[in-house]
């Protein structure tokens, strides 16, 4: 069975500190994305990353990156906490194809406070 | 750019009563469309996807969805629906390019009524 974690599901972090999100899969998917998540807003890409150490910005960078050192693992780091990044992130995985569908992990509920 | 509206942010149905979820997407090629659920608490699960081919797509749960060309939707519909289908559904439209990229719409929840 495909799988997509993430190693939190939630999680209450202080304003200005440094956070780190961690997604992990184990399909060899090629493809590996950061949604975040708010009501009325449906879901908006972070980043993705294509191949180990690549990565593009998505719809809503700022604030945000990325790493990517191994192909199962993609991370998102959160330089400066801030309250208005108190949200749902969700991230995902899919094959390096034209286009496919893509595999979701459960999602970390992060509080800024 | 590629976008989705779901016009419908809430709807509530009966359990048993049959059931439509809109979706209208923008994209200047073959579209490549899906429709995910998501369960409070959860991540996204597929329902149903549509490359090509036939128009009418069957998905999982009884799920099925249609799309036109036309109209730029891809309705999914469920001729019977139960208590445990309340959830919130996406529809996403993906894109070809460096990535496949999915650009999700604001989502419809569903509420079902016993």
């Amino acid at each position: 069975d495909v799988k997509v974690t993430q190693s939190s599901r939630y999680l209450v972090k202080r304003t200005g500190e440094k956070v780190f999100l961690e997604c992990v899969q184990d399909m060899d998917h090629e493809n590996m994305f950061w949604y975040r998540q708010d009501p009325g807003l449906g879901l908006r890409l972070i980043y993705f990353s294509y191949d180990v150490k690549m990565k593009e910005k998505g719809d809503i960078p700022e604030g945000y990156s990325v790493s990517r050192e191994k192909k199962e693992r993609f991370s998102l780091i959160l330089e400066s906490a801030s309250t208005n990044q108190t949200s749902m992130y969700l991230c995902a995985s899919s094959l390096r194809r034209l286009v496919t569908e893509a595999f979701f992990g459960q999602g970390t509920r992060l509080t800024v406070v | 750019a590629q976008s989705v509206t779901q016009p419908d942010i809430h709807i509530t149905v009966s359990e048993g009563a049959s059931l439509e979820l809109r979706c209208n997407y923008s994209y200047g090629a073959t579209p490549y469309l899906f429709w995910y659920v998501q369960s409070p608490g959860q991540g996204l699960q597929l329902l149903l996807k549509y490359f090509s081919g036939d128009t009418l797509v069957q998905g999982i749960k009884g799920f099925e969805a249609e799309f036109k060309r036309s109209q730029s939707s891809f309705n999914l519909r469920k001729p019977s629906v139960h208590w445990s289908d309340a959830a919130e559904y996406f529809c996403a439209v993906g894109a070809s390019g460096t990535a496949s990229k999915l650009t999700f719409g604001t989502g419809t929840r569903l509420q079902v009524t016993l």
